[in-house]
């Protein structure tokens, strides 16, 4: 069994200021964990990922996230939000495999403001 | 590379009409995956093919969801009898298997259904 929960369903930070997206998991194996972020009317992009190799990823756009195990969290920060950051983030576990057992969280909508 | 293309964009449809979408996946992918999403929720599984053969089915997929991938190239996803409960975004997502830990999955934009 698997389940994600984005604590934020919105966050809003002012343009060049860090950003915080939080997610926690469970799960009764050793899962692979993944940040995707949707902008309006795209299809969904893959941001990162970590699959039990380094425990802090580095992504696309400045992105990173810590697998940190004692704590069941994968969050994904940035240092300095830009505009272009705007849009749907989600954080997936699922196993190692086989994405057609990947658990969706509900998603966090993050604003950029000017 | 000219990525997951989904058509159409949008669907309007009447209650108790018939409904088909089509997926035409990274032309390399293997997997190919239906995803249903509504607002304010994550994507949730429908289906997956490995080539033609379609492997899992979620329990989402009620009798009146059908999915095809007869040539193990695009797919198309039909809904009969549509219900408003099956307004929703459609996304489907393209993979190549085995990669190693972590499959890495890669979206359409998705067809929205509207049922009026």
């Amino acid at each position: 069994a698997q389940s994600v929960t984005q604590l934020d369903s919105h966050v809003s930070v002012s343009e060049g200021t860090p950003v915080l997206l939080r997610c926690n998991y469970s799960s009764s194996y050793s899962p692979s964990l993944f940040w995707y972020v949707q902008h309006p009317n795209k299809g969904l992009q893959l941001l990162l990922k970590y699959t039990s190799a380094a425990t802090l990823v580095k992504g696309i756009n400045g992105f990173e996230a810590e697998f940190k195990k004692s704590e069941t969290s994968f969050h994904l920060t940035k240092p300095s939000a830009h505009m272009s950051d705007a849009a749907e983030y989600f954080c997936v576990v699922s196993p190692h495999t086989n994405a057609g057992k990947s658990t969706f969280g509900d998603g966090t909508t993050l604003t950029v403001k000017p | 590379d000219t990525g997951v293309s989904q058509n159409p964009r949008h669907k309007i449809t009447k209650r108790g009409q018939n409904v088909t979408f089509r997926c035409d996946p990274i032309s390399e992918h293997n997997r190919l995956y239906w995803y249903r999403q509504t607002l304010g929720q994550g994507p949730e599984f429908l289906t997956y093919f490995q080539n033609e053969a379609q492997l899992e089915k979620s329990r989402l997929l009620s009798d009146r969801f059908s999915a095809e991938r007869p040539k193990g190239s695009f797919s198309t996803l039909e809904i009969q009898r549509t219900e408003q409960g099956d307004s929703a975004m459609y996304l489907c997502a393209s993979s190549f298997f085995p990669t190693g830990r972590g499959e890495k999955l890669f979206f359409g934009s998705g067809t929205q259904l509207s049922v009026l």
